[in-house]
């Protein structure tokens, strides 16, 4: 099975910063790679698919990146809003697998 | 818009069997393209993908439930359901369910979520 590291666990910043949240696969995955936003009490959202692609109506201060196995998710200019857990997930091979997530954090 | 909405107990006693149904509204539900999924997030911790159905019935689970996981669908209800045997305390989480798509070759992941639900196995 494939596993997913995300780092750093917990992240803490401001608002205005920009973040940068990573995601290993233990095994090559092509860009099949998404990335999800979750909020207290709320189902995961989609922001990324496909290792870079911006979901509908996510705002464009998102971005993804893909360096072989390593995974970026960047936020610039972080909102308010954007304080929540953030999970990457593999759908190259089944099981299809999560990250443990980032939380990111008012500092 | 589609909308995903999870019904069924919220308490399950050890042993015995966990049963959830996800209603499907507001968009397509026969494509053969869609995957249905169930996916858990134990308390405070991260998510698992138990496993998909498709329509047609065909079904794929994650190794880790094979052996006590099984899904079903309803078409004429637009519902798909997840039954999990011989459950424990540790399958006490929130249980999403969650659409996932093929378009082409090509998977696209869980664009649609339900809200969620919280099962406690407990006697």
């Amino acid at each position: 099975d494939i596993q997913m590291t995300q780092s750093p666990s917990t992240l803490s910043a401001s608002v205005g910063d920009t973040v940068t949240l990573t995601c290993r696969a233990s095994q090559y995955i092509n860009v099949w790679l998404a990335w999800y936003q979750q909020k207290r009490g709320k189902a995961p959202e989609l922001l990324i698919y496909k290792a870079s692609t911006l979901e509908s109506g996510v705002p464009s201060r998102f971005s993804g990146s893909r360096s072989g196995t390593d995974f970026t998710l960047t936020i610039s200019d972080l909102q308010p809003d954007d304080f929540a857990t953030y999970y990457c997930q593999q759908y190259d091979s089944y099981p299809w697998a999560f990250g443990q997530g980032t939380k990111v954090e008012i500092k | 818009q589609l909308q995903l909405q999870e019904s069924g107990p919220g308490l399950v006693k050890p042993s015995q069997t966990l049963s959830l149904t996800c209603t499907v509204s507001g968009g397509s539900f026969n494509r053969v393209a869609y995957y249905w999924s169930w996916v858990r997030q134990h308390p405070g911790r991260g998510l698992e993908w138990i496993g998909y159905i498709l329509y047609t019935g065909i079904t794929f689970f994650n190794p880790s439930l094979r052996s006590r996981v099984n899904m079903s669908v309803d078409t004429s209800r637009t519902q798909f359901s997840l039954i999990l045997n011989s459950v424990t305390a540790a399958d006490t989480a929130i249980y999403y369910c969650a659409k996932a798509s093929r378009v082409g070759s090509v998977t696209e992941p869980f664009a649609n979520w339900g809200q969620g639900t919280l099962v406690t196995v407990s006697s």
